[in-house]
């Protein structure tokens, strides 16, 4: 099974920070990786899918990159609404599998 | 407007069994792999099952593997899982997401929870 490391496990940001959340696969995944946002109660949100595609309707201040087999989005100058938990999917193989979440606060 | 519901959820006593159903619409349903992605309280999104958009094909989690069967029925634009042999471990909300490679839609989910 492919190992999504996800760090950090939570971070608060202030609205002029850059956040950056990283997912590192135990094996190369082709940019088979997506990335997810949610909040409390709520069923989460498709955000950055093929590792750096923008989702429909997602603020383009949402960004994904890759550097080997490390993942990468990054939140330039969040907003307070973008509070919430964020999880990487490799869809690369089956089992397919999620990183822990990333539980995020802007302050 | 793409539209996922699910139903079913509930409580079930540990080895009972349950089924739950994910009515789709607002878009062709037979075009597309389904897949089911649970999350227990307070714990993160855990993958469960997909199947192609034929039904030919069926992927599962090791640990529910010989448990569950996740099925389709295209004429009826429904997503079904039948979750058998029930252990405490598969309470989660049960959420029926479409596609195969990123889940741009997601349904509000079901609860399932497995106690005696």
């Amino acid at each position: 099974d492919i190992q999504m490391t996800q760090s950090p496990a939570s971070l608060s940001a202030s609205l002029e920070e850059i956040v950056t959340i990283t997912c590192k696969a135990s094996q190369g995944i082709d940019d088979y990786l997506s990335w997810y946002q949610q909040k409390p109660g709520k069923s989460p949100q498709l955000l950055i899918y093929d590792a750096t595609s923008l989702a429909d309707g997602v603020p383009s201040r949402f960004s994904g990159s890759r550097s080997g087999t490390q993942y990468s989005l990054k939140i330039s100058r969040p907003q307070v609404d973008d509070s919430g938990i964020y999880y990487c999917l490799q869809s690369y193989s089956t089992p397919l599998t999620f990183g822990s979440g990333t539980k995020l606060e802007i302050k | 407007e793409v539209q996922l519901v699910e139903s079913g959820g509930g409580l079930v006593q540990p080895g009972r069994s349950l089924k739950l159903s994910c009515a789709a619409s607002g878009f062709t349903f037979s075009n597309y792999y389904m897949a089911w992605v649970r999350q227990a309280p307070t714990k993160g999104l855990e993958w469960v099952a997909s199947i192609t958009n034929s039904g030919g094909s069926t992927y599962y989690r090791d640990s529910v593997k010989g448990r569950f069967t996740i099925s389709r029925d295209n004429a009826k634009s429904t997503l079904y899982l039948q979750m058998d042999s029930l252990r405490s471990e598969d309470t989660a909300t049960y959420y029926c997401t479409r596609d195969r490679h990123w889940f741009a839609y997601w349904g509000q989910g079901t609860l399932v929870t497995v106690s005696s």
